[in-house]
């Protein structure tokens, strides 16, 4: 079956420090999403792909980056983690066609210290 | 710009009863879609229900169904003989013509009771 992976499942960081939040999907879609989840804020969007080599800014995107060099893969880099920045983080993927709905991972929590 | 708005932080149920889950949205996108997904406590995200601006109908899936009010921009959930099960987050996002990004919303968190 197809799926959505994230790795890691949790991970606990220093301040400065670089992180990458891994993100890999086996349905074959274009477009790849990055959000964040905090109490009292729902999903924010931090980055997005349409495809591979294409990356967009979200709302939430100061302090992030993404690179997408193969249609499976949307990997999360936080350069230099923040305790701002401590968060449950969900990868989505999701199909141009039907409703268009989005699969998501598991999510990753990150706490930076 | 577009924004969705759950104005009900917490929601009480008693198995067994219906519920309504509140949604309203804002966009100037002629063309646009609407989704519900659960969150258990386990965290993952779960795809409920979709309604198209233009769908003629109200979306319905199993007990679920999408009470859509265009004039008043409203997409309300509605979850029908409630189940211990259905305890967990809810949130309505939207789509908008040209895009392929969901907006969400802040959620309600659904607590079903004997």
């Amino acid at each position: 079956d197809a799926e959505i992976t994230q790795s890691p499942r949790h991970k606990i960081t220093e301040t400065g420090r670089q992180v990458t939040l891994a993100c890999h999907q086996t349905w074959n879609h274009n477009n790849m999403f990055w959000y964040r989840q905090d109490l009292g804020h729902g999903l924010r969007l931090i980055h997005y792909s349409y495809g591979v080599h294409d990356t967009n800014k979200g709302e939430v995107s100061d302090g992030y980056s993404v690179s997408r060099s193969n249609t499976e893969d949307l990997p999360l880099t936080l350069e230099s983690a923040a305790s701002s920045q401590t968060s449950v983080y969900f990868c989505a993927s999701g199909s141009t066609t039907g409703a268009g709905e989005l699969f998501f991972g598991e999510g990753s929590r990150l706490t930076v210290l | 710009a577009q924004k969705i708005t759950q104005t009900q932080p917490g929601m009480f149920v008693q198995e067994k009863e219906a519920v309504t889950l509140d949604c309203t949205y804002d966009t100037s996108d002629p063309s646009y879609g609407l989704f519900w997904y659960k969150q258990p406590s386990s965290g993952e995200m779960i795809f409920l229900i979709y309604q198209g601006s233009y769908d003629q109908q109200n979306a319905t899936e199993g007990r679920y169904s999408l009470n859509f009010q265009k004039a008043r921009k409203s997409a309300n959930l509605v979850i029908s003989a409630s189940q211990l099960g259905d305890s967990a987050m809810y949130f309505c996002a939207m789509r908008g013509r040209n895009t392929d990004k969901l907006i969400f919303g802040t959620g309600t968190r659904l607590q079903v009771f004997p």
